[in-house]
């Protein structure tokens, strides 16, 4: 059974159209997290959330906004896409604080047209 | 800051031969550092970590704290080993932190 699902699996926007990617978990874990991966890159870590408490990277773009409205979903918006944005969007798990298992969903790729 | 190098995009092997994915990081702290895998069309998914010290399926990984270093390897490939590995650190943050992967083919 899927623990981490994000929906849609594909998502085409049009540049500048707000969008929302969801992610949603069954394993009642602490902390989620949202990656943009691009082409022959590393997934790069937009933000996470600890329960309620969001962690936004330094260099995360104000475009980007993400809400947990409780522990198991999670939304990553798009004010306003760019050209740019188009990668593949990840979101995961982990249980707790410390070196716990990261779990993954299967990613939605976003296509800005 | 912390970084994961992982210098080779592409790697073929041999069936049966030795195959060795290399990774290095920059961390100022003691990193935590992992091996995921993402088979094709299957999502990424945890290979192995080093505080376990453990093999699984055939691979093992010994973090060297002297060249920092967490190089990936398993003594004899097998084909259902093709697939994209990433090495990742976690900080004290709990932030995931992942190298550019690394394309593995095994040849029959």
């Amino acid at each position: 059974d899927a623990m981490v699902i994000q929906n849609p699996r594909y998502q085409v926007t049009q540049f500048g159209k707000p969008v929302t990617l969801s992610c949603s978990q069954t394993l009642n874990h602490n902390v989620m997290y949202w990656y943009q991966q691009k082409s022959s890159q590393a997934p790069k870590l937009l933000f996470h959330y600890y329960d309620k408490d969001f962690n936004n990277e330094a260099d995360t773009p104000d475009n980007f906004q993400s809400r947990r409205p409780n522990t198991s979903f999670c939304f990553l918006d798009i004010r306003s896409p760019g050209l740019g944005d188009a990668a593949m969007y990840l979101c995961a798990t982990s249980r707790d604080w410390g070196s716990t298992e990261a779990f993954f969903g299967q990613g939605t790729r976003l296509t800005v047209v | 800051a912390q970084r994961v190098t992982q210098p080779e995009k592409l790697l073929s092997v041999f069936k049966g031969a030795p195959v060795e994915l290399k990774c290095n990081y920059s961390y100022s702290g003691s990193p935590e550092l992992f091996w995921y895998v993402q088979y094709s069309r299957q999502r990424l998914q945890l290979l192995l970590r080093h505080i376990s010290r453990e093999s699984i399926k055939g691979f093992t990984a010994d973090l060297n704290k002297g060249e920092t270093s967490f190089h990936l390897k398993k003594p004899f490939a097998q084909e259902e080993d093709s697939a994209m590995y990433y090495c990742a650190l976690v900080n004290t943050g709990n932030q995931f932190y992942f190298g550019t992967g690394t394309s593995l083919t095994v040849i029959p």
